[in-house]
């Protein structure tokens, strides 16, 4: 079965540093999503992404946030200058449709030290 | 518009029944309901889109009011592998969507 897969499974940087967060998507699918999760708290929705532009973006996708589809497979997040609270898992997600069932990758755990 | 959800959460015996709800303040696109176990990612369990939908998956099942601000999910006769947090999202009419804040449900034996 097709699965979005994640790299790298554990980020540890340094605070003010900048990090790119990798994702391959399903191969046909169309619309792509970012979300985070503080340890113990909910998934929060970062931003969707649906022909090669940001469709939604949350409070949360500050300037210091950005996303890119640099070639046909790669969906990518990047966090400028990194902040502790910054610490979380980063899930990326895909559907075929739009509002249609999300399949998730595995998750990168970034650490902020 | 965050969906909240209710119980936070529960704790089973194998066998016994649970609900779980999810409530918003206004009229939802549609309901997806995920499942997350401890440390894993979430995996999507079912959507419903209409209204006074209902729907099932296995012992799993989930509805949708027919004024769209609430659904709920049916867990019955519970087995140890329904241990996790399970989400209900929504999407609006674009493309953002909000997780629920979440129910832990712990099955024991």
């Amino acid at each position: 079965e097709p699965e979005v897969t994640q790299t790298p499974s554990h980020q540890v940087t340094q605070m003010g540093q900048e990090v790119i967060l990798r994702c391959v998507p399903i191969s046909n699918h169309l619309y792509f999503y970012w979300y985070r999760q503080i340890l113990g708290q909910k998934v929060e929705f970062l931003v969707s992404f649906y022909n090669n532009e940001i469709s939604e973006k949350s409070e949360i996708f500050d300037d210091q946030f950005s996303v890119e589809r640099p070639d046909g497979s790669n969906f990518t997040l990047k966090i400028r200058s990194t902040k502790l609270e910054d610490s979380a898992m980063y899930f990326c997600a895909s559907s075929d449709q739009g509002g249609q069932p999300q399949h998730f990758g595995d998750g990168t755990r970034l650490s902020i030290l | 518009q965050q969906p909240v959800q209710s119980p936070q959460a529960v704790i089973l015996r194998e066998g016994e029944d649970a609900v779980i709800n999810c409530s918003s303040s206004k009229a939802l696109y549609s309901v997806h309901w995920y499942r997350q176990k401890h440390g894993e990612a979430p995996v999507f369990l079912m959507i419903l889109l209409k209204g006074g939908e209902q729907k099932g998956h296995e012992k799993i099942s989930a509805s949708f009011n027919e004024k769209k601000q609430q659904s709920s999910l049916y867990l019955t006769a519970s087995q140890l592998s329904y241990s996790g947090t399970y989400f209900c999202g929504t999407a609006n009419t674009g493309n953002q969507f909000y997780f629920g804040t979440g129910t832990s449900l712990t099955v024991i034996p």
